[in-house]
């Protein structure tokens, strides 16, 4: 039974530039979070999808955005890249929209650096 | 609004010592508390959670917590370390109205002398 799946592992990019990230829920759930986590800090809510809507948001700009598709994997894309956005994102599946507190598991992450 | 502060950002303990992590919460009503660990370059791995009832709750790996209303606090124990603990903890509250989202602090690292 597979986990959360996140790609790439790792990536570098250049200020101004776009990123993806990808993330594959564990099977059989159906709502995907995203959090984003600096170095030396805890992970922050950035949204949540689910039925392929944005749910819920947490106090990030509109450069972060995201999409969710029919088979429940979803995208995290931020344009514009500053210097600030290298973290780690983490993606975090569930089963049902506010049922996270009973079995979110988390991916391994996506290391992104900005050059 | 609901936050979570680990007091302690790095705590260094000898395997076979006994552990403590601090956590303090805020938040207006019961909270729902959570302590996960990251050992680099993994995700997060839950231990243990709390929702109601018995405050001292079990969790894998040997870890218990907890819960301390009086004290807003939800601290993390193991009676004897193993050097595999070493790790990144962290103590989270769901945020408040099921909103769908983890409030975490800041992480406390811990390191384990042999």
């Amino acid at each position: 039974d597979a986990g959360v799946t996140q790609s790439p592992t790792h990536l570098i990019k250049t200020r101004g530039q776009q990123v993806t990230l990808r993330c594959s829920p564990k099977s059989g759930h159906d709502t995907v979070s995203w959090y984003q986590q600096a170095l030396g800090q805890g992970p922050q809510f950035i949204f949540q999808y689910y039925e392929e809507e944005e749910r819920q948001r947490g106090n990030f700009p509109d450069r972060f955005s995201g999409h969710q598709f029919p088979n429940y994997s979803s995208e995290l894309n931020v344009n514009a890249l500053l210097l600030g956005d290298s973290a780690l994102y983490l993606c975090a599946s569930s089963l049902g929209l506010r049922q996270g507190f009973y079995g979110y598991t988390f991916g391994s992450g996506t290391r992104l650096t900005v050059v | 609004a609901q936050s979570v502060t680990q007091p302690d950002i790095h705590i260094t303990v000898s395997e076979g010592a006994s552990l403590e992590l601090r956590c303090n919460y805020s938040y207006g009503a019961t909270p729902y508390l959570f302590w996960y660990v990251q050992s680099p370059g993994q995700g997060l791995q839950l231990l243990l959670k709390y929702f109601s009832g018995d405050t001292l709750v079990q969790g894998i790996k040997g870890f218990e917590a907890e819960f301390k209303r009086s004290q807003s606090s939800f601290n993390l124990r193991k009676p004897s370390v193993h050097w595999s603990d070493a790790a990144e903890y962290f103590c989270a509250v769901w945020g408040s109205g099921n909103t769908g989202k983890l409030i975490f602090g800041q992480g406390t690292t811990l390191q384990v002398k042999p």
